[in-house]
């Protein structure tokens, strides 16, 4: 399973961008790239996930490097409700099992 | 309720008790995963079921852990003679994925609101 680092903090403005990176340099070509979040004292939450190409849902966008080695999970407008722990995680496909990291820790501020 | 639920949700015992946790997944779901989670970090995976079968177990989950999902549907994790270091968050998920399915598929998993438990 592919090791991810991601910043351990990050700030955003409300109504802003909220722009996480991945750096998932060891990922193999069949390993997926997921996000998921936790809000305090709940579960984790899926965000989104992607191979090789770019995706948006109605949560957020995810940037896949061309070589495959970074990506970037962009919130296009961040609320005070998004302030989470956002992990990025490669999956190994056959297990579907998550390797969690420390996550990102972004607070939104109004 | 279409969520995986988690029973209880907090949990307080003395040392060397035992203690069992119950999840029960989305139905139809035939992934159903462990995590036990410490303050300030992420998950840390524990073990993995595919329907009845538990294919994979974390080298965390020490002899005094024991998991079993016997018909499919709902899996119990049992901690025997727990210690303080047992005083964790565990979480429960739940995958659709299917037989069959190799690394060129992918789905979420979706997770429990866990049980936290407190060894005193």
């Amino acid at each position: 399973d592919a090791k991810t680092t991601q910043p351990t903090s990050m700030d955003c403005a409300e109504g802003r961008a909220a722009n996480l990176p991945c750096n998932h340099s060891t990922i193999s070509g069949n390993e997926y790239v997921y996000w998921y979040r936790q809000i305090h004292s709940q579960g984790p939450q899926y965000i989104i996930h992607g191979l090789k190409n770019n995706e948006t849902n109605e949560m957020a966008s995810l940037i896949i490097t061309e070589d495959r080695k970074s990506s970037t999970l962009i919130l296009p407008h961040a609320t005070l409700r998004d302030t989470a722990v956002y992990y990025c995680i490669s999956l190994s496909g056959n297990t579907g099992k998550l390797i969690f990291g420390q996550g990102t820790t972004l607070q939104v501020k109004p | 309720d279409t969520g995986v639920s988690q029973d209880p949700r907090h949990k307080i015992t003395k040392r060397g008790q035992n203690v069992t946790f119950r999840c029960d997944p989305i139905s139809e779901h035939n992934r159903l995963y462990w995590y036990r989670q410490t303050l300030g970090q992420g998950p840390e995976f524990l073990t993995y079921f595919q329907n009845e079968a538990q294919l994979e177990k974390s080298r965390l989950l020490s002899d005094r852990f024991s998991a079993e999902r016997p018909k499919g549907s709902f899996s119990t994790l049992e901690i025997q003679r727990t210690e303080q270091g047992d005083s964790a968050m565990y979480l429960c998920a739940s995958s659709p994925r299917g037989r069959g399915q190799g690394t060129f598929g992918s789905t979420e998993a979706f997770f429990g609101q866990g049980t936290r438990l407190t060894v005193v």
